[in-house]
């Protein structure tokens, strides 16, 4: 199994730009998340999925979007890149049997400029 | 909404002394899980605590929930070079589809000396 994929690894966008961070997993999780992480500030949740079809805000949803079409991937969207989302975004997935016990993947790494 | 403080923030610590974090919630809480991240790296799950009161043990790692369930701490004991890291916690609410939607503390950077 690979686990929790992520791509890009690093990424610069100009403000106003738009782009996807991919995500997947092999491991037939129910559960998949989005958090962003600044120093300081340790993860904090974007967007979450608890299964195919269902999306839900967490504590920093604005500017970005999610879709979760399948089981495996879970994109998620910057609508018009800000200085402000400068950050490392990490993807993480779980299942319900390990009460949602995270796997991360390993980053990407986000600069607005 | 729910919030989980953790202190504190840094803590350096020569090699071989002990190393304690703690975590408080705002709420109370259905479980809570820790994580380490190494520098550059991403976070790895360590341990849930899920019954009030539960202390749990990995090697020279300490882990306890509080009796209300809303704190808990993680204690090293004999810190090695090896611990480096930052340490979460992260609590979660039971209940409709905010199952399993984690709230993290902010971390504590642990640095040890040799």
């Amino acid at each position: 199994n690979a686990g929790v994929t992520q791509t890009p690894k690093f990424q610069v966008l100009k403000t106003g730009q738009s782009m996807t961070l991919q995500c997947a997993q092999d491991m037939n999780h129910e559960y998949m998340s989005w958090y962003r992480q600044d120093p300081g500030m340790g993860l904090r949740l974007i967007h979450y999925s608890v299964g195919a079809g269902i999306t839900d805000q967490g504590e920093v949803p604005n500017g970005y979007n999610v879709s979760r079409s399948t089981t495996e991937d879970f994109p998620l969207r910057l609508l018009s890149a800000a200085p402000s989302q400068t950050s490392v975004y990490f993807c993480a997935s779980g299942k319900r049997e390990g009460y949602y016990e995270q796997y991360f993947g390993p980053g990407t790494r986000l600069t607005v400029t | 909404g729910q919030q989980v403080m953790q202190i504190p923030q840094y803590q350096h610590v020569q090699e071989g002394e002990d190393f304690t974090t703690y975590c408080n919630s705002s709420t109370t809480l259905s479980n809570i899980q820790w994580y380490k991240q190494r520098p550059g790296g991403h976070p790895v799950f360590l341990i849930q605590l899920v019954k009030s009161g539960e202390v749990k043990k990995q090697k020279r790692l300490t882990f306890q929930f509080g009796e209300a369930k809303k704190n808990s701490s993680l204690h090293i004991t004999a810190t090695q070079t090896t611990d480096v890291g930052t340490y979460f916690c992260a609590g979660s609410n039971a209940g409709g589809t905010s199952y399993g939607k984690l709230t993290f503390g902010q971390g504590t950077i642990l640095t040890v000396h040799p």
